[in-house]
């Protein structure tokens, strides 16, 4: 079962804050959380270990809540660099597969 | 320079013809990964590999097959490809001590059309 990711797109002008969130309906041991730019690889941002844990990536964080089976990757002050196609994966509890959420375009315009 | 290499980077082949994508990478990692992409539907894994010899299947792994049969080297067989295997092709690689703590690497991606 894949994780869901909302919003599926968002557009933001320069400057303004986003949340990108990511629920699953299993036990999350695991966030993982990549940037995929268009026609590029994915390319790793972070990893949530704990429920609770909040960790940054420049003016990206995120947090997880495992409670909840939730995460969010909170973006601030965005920059034009910020475009892309953010997923979150989450581990199984053997930490050898990561499904990935179906992904939240985010357009970033001057 | 680190790095996950794929190739071809964009192949168009017909129903039934047998295709290999290789994929290598030059870390020295243990773990290595095929991925699919499709639109609307992110990442799926297809095959993941802890090391040598040592191969189990991902979410969506019908239709392939894969060997290990080197630390550096993951090819991605597909014995009678078909038109649902079109896609965009990712393989990752990452160092040991299982995914919880370490991020994954991606090749380039591989464009596969199936006609």
């Amino acid at each position: 079962q894949q994780p869901v990711q909302s919003p599926q797109a968002v557009i933001l002008r320069e400057g303004e804050d986003a949340v990108i969130n990511c629920s699953s309906s299993k036990a999350l041991y695991s966030v993982h959380w990549y940037r995929q730019k268009h026609g590029e690889a994915p390319v790793f941002l972070m990893i949530l270990l704990k429920g609770g844990e909040q960790k940054g990536h420049e003016k990206i964080s995120a947090s997880f809540n495992e409670k909840k089976q939730q995460s969010s990757l909170y973006l601030t002050a965005s920059q034009l660099s910020y475009s892309g196609t953010y997923f979150c994966g989450s581990e199984n509890n053997a930490g050898n597969m990561l499904t990935f959420g179906g992904g939240t375009r985010l357009m970033v315009k001057p | 320079e680190a790095q996950v290499t794929q190739n071809p980077r964009y192949l168009i082949t017909v129903t039934g013809k047998k295709l290999t994508v290789t994929c290598s990478q030059n870390m020295n990692h243990e773990y290595m990964s095929w991925y699919r992409q499709d639109p609307g539907l992110g990442l799926r894994q297809i095959y993941y590999s802890m090391n040598v010899e040592v191969t189990d299947k991902g979410d969506v792994p019908e239709g392939y097959k894969v060997s290990r049969k080197e630390k550096r080297n993951f090819p991605l067989i597909l014995e009678s490809p078909s038109p649902n295997q079109t896609s965009l092709y990712f393989c990752a690689s990452s160092s040991s001590g299982g995914l919880s703590y370490n991020e994954q690497f991606f090749g380039p991606g591989t464009r596969l059309t199936v006609l």
